[in-house]
């Protein structure tokens, strides 16, 4: 398809576990972010990618998460020692430079 | 300052009616401000957004209407439908030297028949 793509759609893991998401973005979208969204919440900010250099990371909560991309394409968000806090949708969004982002469905984490 | 407010947190209007969101910001240097759309299972869609050169935006029953000086912008649909119902989000943009979206906490709308 042509839009954002996110795998898994969702993911169980059990407390201490590291997990992998994955996200697709848009063909030609230089610009890649992740956000993630706690139960009721709105969107918390964690990274951006500008082709494959990450200029923000302010938003990663603790030193447990790392995100990175490769070809100026797919990028990988991992989060190692998963804690049952770490539970929320975690959504990626990519787009061209200064232009509208465009969200995937987003990755369903539960750590029990 | 990055904080971008919105209410109500929940909205229920009646088929037909109009559903009105506001969202207030802080940090006069934001100059996009798009509003999102989601559906439960889905991500966010755009919807409609303004810069604020302009004092409102229309698209189909969709309208932004913003206030610059009181750092304010709300969401208007018109003749809402039960298709409508979904959860709302403000967002705001500006060159900071990171290209991040800071969000409102979102609307949940309940159009009832």
């Amino acid at each position: 398809g042509a839009g954002v793509s996110q795998s898994p759609s969702n993911k169980v893991t059990e407390k201490g576990k590291d997990v992998e998401l994955r996200c697709d973005p848009i063909s030609g979208h230089t610009a890649l972010y992740w956000y993630r969204q706690s139960l009721g919440q709105g969107l918390e900010f964690l990274i951006y990618f500008q082709g494959n250099s990450a200029p923000d990371k302010s938003g990663l909560p603790s030193d447990r998460f790392s995100a990175e991309r490769t070809g100026g394409s797919v990028s990988t968000l991992t989060i190692q020692r998963t804690q049952q806090e770490d539970s929320a949708v975690y959504l990626c969004a990519s787009s061209l430079s200064n232009q509208p982002q465009h969200f995937g469905d987003g990755t369903r984490l539960s750590i029990l | 300052q990055q904080q971008v407010k919105q209410s109500p947190q929940s909205l229920i209007v009646q088929k037909g009616g109009i559903s009105i969101i506001n969202c207030a910001y802080e940090n006069t240097a934001f100059d996009y401000f798009p509003w999102y759309q989601q559906f439960p299972g889905k991500g966010p869609a755009l919807l409609i957004a303004i810069r604020p050169d302009v004092s409102e935006k229309k698209e189909g029953r969709f309208t932004i209407s913003f206030n610059k000086s009181a750092k304010q912008f709300s969401l208007h649909i018109m003749d809402s439908q039960p298709g409508d119902s979904a959860t709302y989000f403000c967002a705001a943009w500006g060159d900071f030297g990171n290209e991040k979206l800071t969000f409102g906490t979102g609307t949940r709308l309940t159009i009832i028949p």
